[in-house]
């Protein structure tokens, strides 16, 4: 099975500062991997994915990832940060049916504080 | 388009009560997903349907929770009788497989605490 390792289950930056999410991964297969953001009182929301193709994946609000097949590492970064961008964040992998179906397999989390 | 719409947005119930909650995915969307978020925790997957057919069940406690979805459109996830450590965020996601790997919509989500 699939899992999802999320390392710090806070992040504190400056406003302005670099944002630096960590996940790593174990998949027994090649893996479809995802941030999601959450904010308070919100469902989840897609930031990016990785599927195939180019390793440097670009989301929205100016996030990025980069999926590394040799460090099993997928971490989310963005070069500054903003007081908006305060919230949880979770990292998945798609873990795939016999059948075709795929579910997703979501890490534990992590909030993200902004500070002025 | 609409999103994924879910109702309640929060409920308050004791234990051993009674508790239903219900989905409405983003039209024509084939598959929909229910997870529970325990506070602190990301998303366990409860059950999953493709059109009216249960996918994967394996992680809902079936003894106690029960979902369905008839007519392969909107879903409700109940629960009876309900325990304390029911207590989290009900989410609803809903995906269209044609349009590649599992980008999945989620809803607003149904907070329930049980008391």
């Amino acid at each position: 099975a699939q899992s999802v390792t999320q390392l710090g289950s806070h992040v504190s930056v400056s406003e302005g500062a670099l944002v630096l999410l960590r996940c790593n991964y174990s998949s027994s297969v090649p893996p479809y991997l995802f941030w999601y953001v959450q904010y308070p009182n919100q469902g989840l929301q897609l930031l990016l994915k990785y599927t195939t193709g180019a390793t440097l994946v670009k989301g929205i609000n100016g996030f990025e990832a980069e999926f590394k097949k040799s460090e099993t590492s997928f971490h989310l970064t963005k070069p500054s940060a903003h007081m908006s961008d305060a919230a949880e964040y979770f990292c998945a992998v798609s873990e795939q049916y016999n059948t075709g179906f795929q579910k997703l397999v979501f890490g534990t989390g992590t909030r993200l504080l902004v500070s002025p | 388009e609409a999103g994924v719409a879910q109702s309640p947005r929060y409920k308050i119930i004791e234990k051993r009560q009674s508790v239903a909650f219900w989905c409405n995915p983003i039209s024509g969307h084939a598959t929909l997903y229910w997870y529970q978020q325990i506070l602190g925790q990301g998303p366990k997957l409860l059950i999953q349907f493709q059109n009216n057919g249960v996918v994967d069940d394996s992680q809902l406690p079936k003894d106690r929770f029960s979902a369905e979805r008839l007519k392969g459109v909107d879903s409700t996830l109940k629960i009876q009788p309900a325990k304390l450590e029911d207590s989290a965020v009900y989410l609803c996601a809903s995906r269209d497989p044609l349009t590649g790997p599992d980008t999945q919509y989620f809803g607003p989500g149904t907070r329930l605490t049980v008391l």
